[in-house]
């Protein structure tokens, strides 16, 4: 099984929709983070959090919420879709700012 | 501000061809430095990393990186590229305290065999 794994794979939503992205890990890691891709613009970090009491707003946090359920779990919600959000979604993982990330596999989201 | 610049966008090599990726950031206080690559339809994979100790760093599957402090600059090389190279790649500056990372643009990288 994967390290981080992310669900689901694809989905395809309509505008005004309330969606909600997955993410869990196996990795004991405390910190978690979800970013977006686009095309050109590279990741952008939405929200990150270093533990279930502790989450904090990326840059680009509007029109996005979060829950970090567990430690191991740390879902994104979007409340009312726009096309706009349509990207692809990665959660991600570490233990300490040295060591990098562990991806998940993404979501990519398609807004219509 | 805070962020990372990679100067190719887009670069076409040839096989045995050599490879090097500018990365340029802007940040204050002490850094950590990465490169990750993503084949296609793929998650983000680590290539390398620096954060204190020898600038050179070499990384999985012949690449290696330089940190130039002065130049506020982690360039990505490879002496000969394999066509298996050809991937998106990504600079990306973090702290040390709170591990978020700023990632660059991005650099897609093809190979021709």
């Amino acid at each position: 099984d994967a390290d981080v794994t992310q669900t689901p794979r694809n989905r395809i939503t309509k505008t005004g929709k309330r969606i909600m992205l997955e993410c869990s890990q196996t990795k004991g890691h405390d910190r978690m983070y979800w970013y977006r891709q686009d095309p050109g613009l590279g990741l952008r970090l939405i929200y990150y959090s270093f533990d279930v009491k502790d989450i904090n707003k990326g840059e680009i946090s509007d029109g996005y919420s979060v829950s970090r359920q567990a430690q191991a779990k740390f879902s994104l919600s979007l409340e009312s879709a726009i096309p706009n959000q349509t990207a692809l979604y990665f959660c991600a993982t570490s233990v300490r700012g040295r060591d990098g990330y562990t991806f998940g596999s993404g979501t990519r989201l398609t807004v219509v | 501000a805070q962020s990372v610049s990679q100067h190719n966008h887009h670069v076409i090599l040839s096989e045995a061809a050599s490879l090097e990726l500018g990365c340029n950031y802007s940040y204050g206080g002490t850094v950590n430095l990465f490169w990750y690559v993503q084949y296609p339809g793929q998650h983000l994979q680590l290539l390398l990393k620096y954060f204190s100790g020898d600038p050179l760093v070499k990384g999985i599957k012949g690449f290696e990186a330089e940190f130039i402090k002065s130049k506020f600059s982690f360039n990505l090389r490879k002496p000969s590229v394999q066509w298996s190279d050809t991937a998106e790649y990504f600079c990306a500056v973090g702290s040390s305290n709170t591990g978020k990372l700023i990632f660059g643009q991005g650099t897609t990288l093809q190979v021709k065999p």
